[in-house]
C-alpha cells in the first residue's frame, strides 16, 4: 500500500483555519485520498475524499497538489469539537476495501 | 440514529472466557468490516464480510478469532479463550457496496474489551 506521512501533532486556536498536510509521494494514478478523523472514545468518522480535483463538503475542504504527491485538509473555522486525530489514507492495489490507518495527526484546538 | 450500532460498548472477560461482539450495519449496508485498535496504536483491519460470506480475513489472528455475518441479524466477532493481549477497542464499519475507494466506510463507536 502507498504510504502517507503526516505530522504527529498540530495546534490551532478556535475559529481560526487549520491546514493539515499529508505527503504521499508514492501515490499511484488510481489511488483515492481519503481523510477520516477519530474523536476521543469514538470510532473513526469520514471527513472527505478526492482523486485529482479539490473537493469541498460541509465539514472541510481537500486541496490536492497538481502532481498528487501531497494534499491538505482544510478546516475553515476550527471548533473545540474538531479536536481529534486526523488520518490521511490512500487506497491502492487489490485491497481496495481496507482502510490502512497510520498514526495520523493529533489536532489540539485552543479556546 | 441509523448509524452503525455496536454492543456492548464495554465488555469485561476473564482469561479463558469467550467474548462476543455484535455489529449492526447501517440500514441498506451489506458490507461489514472489523478493525482492532490496540492501546496507543492505530486501527488495524481484521476481516471483511458480506452477507453470509467472508471475503477477506487476512487480518484475523489464526487462532481463537472468528467472524460471521448471517443472512438475518448482526455481524458477530467471536474471540475464544481470551488472553490479556486481546484487550483492545474493536470497531465495526459498514458500506453499501464493496468499492470503498470511492465511498466512505461508516464506523460504530466500538466495543472496548478488557481482559482480567
Amino acid at each position: 500500500d502507498a504510504k502517507t506521512t503526516q505530522p504527529n501533532s498540530m495546534e490551532s486556536n478556535e475559529e481560526e483555519p487549520v491546514h493539515l498536510p499529508c505527503n504521499h509521494s508514492t501515490i499511484s494514478g488510481t489511488d483515492y485520498i481519503h481523510w477520516y478523523r477519530q474523536l476521543p472514545s469514538q470510532g473513526p468518522e469520514y471527513v472527505i475524499h478526492g482523486l485529482t480535483s479539490n473537493v469541498n463538503n460541509r465539514m472541510a475542504s481537500l486541496a490536492i497538489a497538481e502532481d498528487r504527491k501531497s494534499s491538505t485538509l482544510i478546516l475553515h473555522r476550527a471548533t473545540l469539537r474538531d479536536a481529534a486525530v486526523y488520518y490521511c489514507i490512500l487506497y491502492s492495489g487489490g485491497s481496495n476495501y481496507k482502510l490502512t490507518f497510520g498514526k495520523g495527526t493529533l489536532l489540539t484546538v485552543n479556546p | 440514529n441509523a448509524g452503525v450500532m455496536q454492543n456492548p460498548r464495554h465488555l469485561v472477560r476473564r482469561r479463558g472466557q469467550e467474548a462476543r461482539l455484535r455489529c449492526s450495519p447501517m440500514k441498506g449496508h451489506s458490507h461489514v468490516y472489523w478493525y482492532r485498535q490496540l492501546p496507543e496504536e492505530g486501527l488495524k483491519f481484521m476481516v471483511y464480510l458480506q452477507k453470509e460470506n467472508i471475503i477477506d480475513e487476512s487480518g484475523m489472528p489464526k487462532e481463537r478469532f472468528s467472524a460471521e455475518f448471517p443472512k438475518e441479524g448482526p455481524s458477530i466477532l467471536r474471540i475464544q479463550q481470551v488472553v490479556r493481549g486481546d484487550s483492545a477497542a474493536y470497531f465495526c464499519a459498514s458500506s453499501p457496496t464493496g468499492g470503498a475507494w470511492k465511498q466512505p466506510q461508516h464506523f460504530g463507536d466500538g466495543t472496548r474489551l478488557s481482559i482480567l
